[in-house]
């Protein structure tokens, strides 16, 4: 089975500043999925960023990035120029190729201060 | 847009009583699933349906049954609730492959309470 960790239940930044969120995960498989969702205070849950792990280049969405690291099994989430918009709880999941639902890790809440 | 629909935000309800919980979705997407999500644990799936009349098992499924009759909708049923199933209860969907990029779209959750 596939796990997903998340080591920061909670941080926060300063608006304009530049955020890390880390995430690592286990599997055997050399084919897969990674995301980064957000879920805003009361809001649904959106898509981020989406990785695929046969793609080397690292995917960016405007102010978010990821560090993706096939071999130490991370895949971090960027966040410049923070805005008070980007607080929310953050969670990093995992698929397979194959596969059909998401594995989640516990996430990250992030807020961001004035 | 993209919709998945939740049919309550906020339930109570006592221990013991029969709960459903709906979810449509108008994207003609063939997966659906539920997911459980707790504080500290994130969010954990209860079952899934790939297609219309099929399911699977997730992670949590004990004390849980759902229903697909039709593929725009996705029913969740506690058959007697108890008060460990206090949760938020997400919906989401998913197109199914060869177009299946990963990507869920969620609805805004229920909140259920068991007294």
């Amino acid at each position: 089975a596939q796990t997903v960790t998340q080591s920061q239940p909670e941080m926060s930044v300063q608006e304009a500043e530049t955020v890390t969120l880390s995430c690592t995960y286990d599997t055997s498989e050399n084919n897969y999925y990674l995301f980064w969702y957000k879920q805003p205070p009361s809001r649904q849950m959106i898509l981020v960023i989406r990785q695929e792990a046969y793609k080397q280049q690292n995917a960016t969405e405007n102010r978010f990035s990821v560090n993706f690291q096939k071999a130490a099994k991370s895949f971090s989430l960027k966040i410049s120029d923070s805005q008070l918009g980007d607080t929310a709880m953050y969670f990093c999941a995992f698929m397979t190729v194959a596969g059909y639902a998401l594995n989640f890790g516990k996430g990250t809440s992030l807020l961001v201060t004035p | 847009d993209v919709k998945v629909t939740q049919s309550s935000r906020y339930l109570v309800k006592r221990t013991g009583e029969k709960v459903f919980l709906e979810c449509v979705q108008d994207m003609d997407h063939e997966n659906m699933f539920w997911y459980r999500q707790d504080p500290g644990l994130g969010l954990r799936l209860i079952y899934f349906s790939y297609d219309v009349k099929m399911k699977e098992k997730g992670d949590i499924p004990e004390g849980y049954s759902v229903s697909r009759e039709k593929k725009e909708r996705f029913s969740l049923i506690l058959e007697s609730a108890s008060t460990n199933q206090t949760s938020m209860y997400l919906c989401a969907s998913s197109p199914g492959s060869p177009i299946n990029t990963g990507e869920l779209f969620f609805g805004e959750g229920s909140r259920l309470t068991v007294l």
